[in-house]
């Protein structure tokens, strides 16, 4: 079976530009994280979904940070405009139910590093 | 509120020694408490986790955790480690009263030869 699916794997860019990063959780998970790793701060959650919704965005560092799952199999992360601040490894991760008690299946990240 | 600690940022074992990850957790209602590792370059999976059941969990590649109420803790142990054990070794907890699961900050560990 497909696990969490990431695009892209790693991306480099100017600061001030747009970063998009993708998502497809795995099939049939009704709850849908992203988290942010840098070495200062550990593993952060940003954004949690259930069933589509955006029910906590309490963990979005500010503004020019947005997510959207129009469907049960994508979403996207956006930051823009960039900073350097924003460099770090981005997780999305799915489970099956609300996540309380359940196994939460990570992607294998997308690598942001901004110049 | 949830939280966990692990003690110990990095821990250093030599090849067939015990493992033991630290870890100690604080919650207002029972917990179910997990323990992800994350080789290089990958994201999180699931080692072993603790649902209410056995207080004594077994999980993948031999690892093993006790939950204790008394103390508070979930260590991780293995008896005999392995090369293939470096990595990095993260405790988190959750319940019912929320469904956001708390990660540590993760203990690195390395394993000489």
């Amino acid at each position: 079976d497909a696990g969490v699916i990431q695009s892209p794997r790693h991306e480099v860019t100017e600061m001030g530009q747009e970063v998009t990063l993708r998502c497809k959780p795995i099939s049939g998970h009704n709850s849908l994280f992203w988290y942010r790793q840098t070495m200062m701060r550990g593993l952060e959650l940003l954004i949690y979904f259930n069933n589509n919704v955006p029910i906590d965005d309490s963990g979005m560092p500010e503004d020019r940070f947005s997510a959207k799952m129009p469907n049960a199999s994508f979403s996207t992360l956006k930051i823009q405009p960039s900073e350097p601040r924003d460099s770090a490894v981005y997780f999305c991760a799915s489970s099956p139910s609300t996540g309380v008690g359940h196994t939460i299946y990570f992607g294998e990240g997308s690598w942001l590093t901004v110049v | 509120a949830q939280s966990v600690t692990q003690l110990g940022s990095h821990v250093s074992v030599s090849e067939g020694a015990l493992v033991l990850l630290r870890c100690n957790y604080s919650s207002s209602v029972p917990p179910y408490l997990f323990w992800y590792v994350q080789y290089p370059n990958q994201g999180l999976q699931l080692l072993l986790k603790y649902t209410s059941a056995a207080t004594l969990v077994k999980g993948i590649n031999g690892f093993e955790a006790e939950f204790k109420k008394s103390e508070t803790s979930f260590h991780l142990t293995k008896p005999s480690a392995h090369m293939s054990d470096a990595a990095e070794y993260f405790c988190a907890v959750s319940n019912t009263g929320g469904f956001k699961t708390i990660f540590g900050a993760g203990t690195r560990l390395f394993v000489k030869a």
